[in-house]
Parts: structure tokens; sequence; C-alpha cells
């Protein structure tokens, strides 16, 4: 079965700075790569995916990944972060099924 | 499409008593998952379903849950009796052949 380690469990950073939240997968298998986004009381939302083609996938909000095969990694990269981006990140893999990370609190401070 | 949706979004009961949530799947997916969600152990998978029939349960935590999924379109999780503990947030999602999950709303259950 596939595991997914999210490295850091929180993240503070001050506004308009650059972050960067890790996730390693390991899978003996194929995988889809997901980041999710939970903001305070409301559920997770899809923030973006990898399923196949570019290894680089981006997000409307200005989040990026990229799927490093050779790494077994799917960082999440935003250049600029605004204080409306403090949430909970998820990392996710999908092959012979579906796991979650333990989740990132990213926390923007003026 | 309506999204995921979950009822009740609120319940509070007291401990021992039954305890229903419901879930809609989106449309047209294959596969339905529960959550839990909470502060100490974070998100929890409990069990999911492909084509309406459990896939995986060893999440479930003991024998007091039980899920049933009697059509494409309808899922419960049914904890009875129910104790403080299993105060959490109840999330049901849907997917399509293993690709993204959508998640519903949510239900908050507390246990008094």
């Amino acid at each position: 079965a596939q595991s997914v380690t999210q490295l850091d469990s929180q993240v503070p950073v001050f506004e308009e700075a650059p972050v960067e939240l890790r996730c390693n997968y390991s899978s003996s298998v194929s995988v889809y790569l997901f980041w999710y986004v939970q903001y305070p009381n409301q559920g997770l939302q899809l923030l973006l995916k990898y399923l196949s083609g570019s290894t680089l996938v981006e997000s409307i909000n200005g989040f990026e990944a990229e799927f490093n095969k050779s790494q077994t990694s799917f960082h999440l990269r935003k250049p600029s972060v605004h204080i409306s981006d403090t949430a909970e990140y998820f990392c996710a893999v999908s092959a012979n099924d579906m796991r979650f990370g333990a989740g990132t609190r990213l926390t923007v401070k003026p | 499409d309506a999204g995921v949706i979950q009822s009740p979004r609120h319940e509070v009961t007291e401990m021992g008593q039954e305890v229903t949530l419901r879930c809609k799947p989106i449309s047209g997916h294959d596969y339905l998952f529960w959550y839990r969600q909470t502060m100490m152990r974070g998100l929890e998978l409990l069990i999911y379903f492909n084509n309406n029939v459990p896939i995986d349960d060893s999440g479930m935590p003991e024998d007091r849950f039980s899920a049933k999924m009697p059509n494409a379109s309808f899922s419960t999780l049914k904890i009875q009796p129910s104790e403080p503990r299993d105060s959490a947030v109840y999330f049901c999602a849907s997917s399509f052949r293993r690709r993204e999950q959508f998640f519903g709303p949510g239900t908050r259950l507390t246990v008094l």
C-alpha cells in the first residue's frame, strides 16, 4: 500500500514571503497526486492535482506543485503568500487506494 | 451538480443514543469515502465503497460503527451506541475512478 508523509506539521511565514510545503510518498505503482486545502470550519477543497503529463501543475490562486518521480515528492510552493492563505494543507496519493498526509498548518502573519 | 451533500450539518446527542449520518455523493461517482476529523487524531479514513460495495473498513473504530451504501446515490454512517469520544467532524467524499475526491461540508457531531 502507498503512504504519504508531510514533513512539516506547522509552517509559520510572513505575508508576501515564499513558502514550500513538503510532501513525500511511497508506492510501488504509478500514482495520482493531490493537494487539498481546508480553511477553518470548512471541508477539504481540491487545490491542484497531478494525473499525468506535465510534472508542474498550478492552481488558480498562485500555488504550484511539481511531481518528482525520482525523489517521490510533490512539494507545494507559492512565491508570495497572503493572509488569506492561512489554512491546513493536505497532500494525498491515489494508487491502489487513496491516502492523505497528516496535514500542514500554514499560518501567514502580517 | 450540487456537490456532495451531507446531513445533518450539526448533531448534538446524548451518550448511548443512536446517531445516523447521511451522504449523497456526486452523480456518476463510483467511490464513496467516510472520514472522521478531530484535533487529536487528524483526518482518519473510516471506510470506503466502490460501486456500493465496502472495500476497506479497517478504519472503523469498533463494532459500534457501521456504514451502508444501499444504492449509488446514498450512504449512511451509524453509531450505536454513541460515546463522547465519538465527537468529531465526519466527512463524506466521492470520486470517479480513484481520481480527486470531492468532500461534503461535514457533519459536526457532539456527544454529551
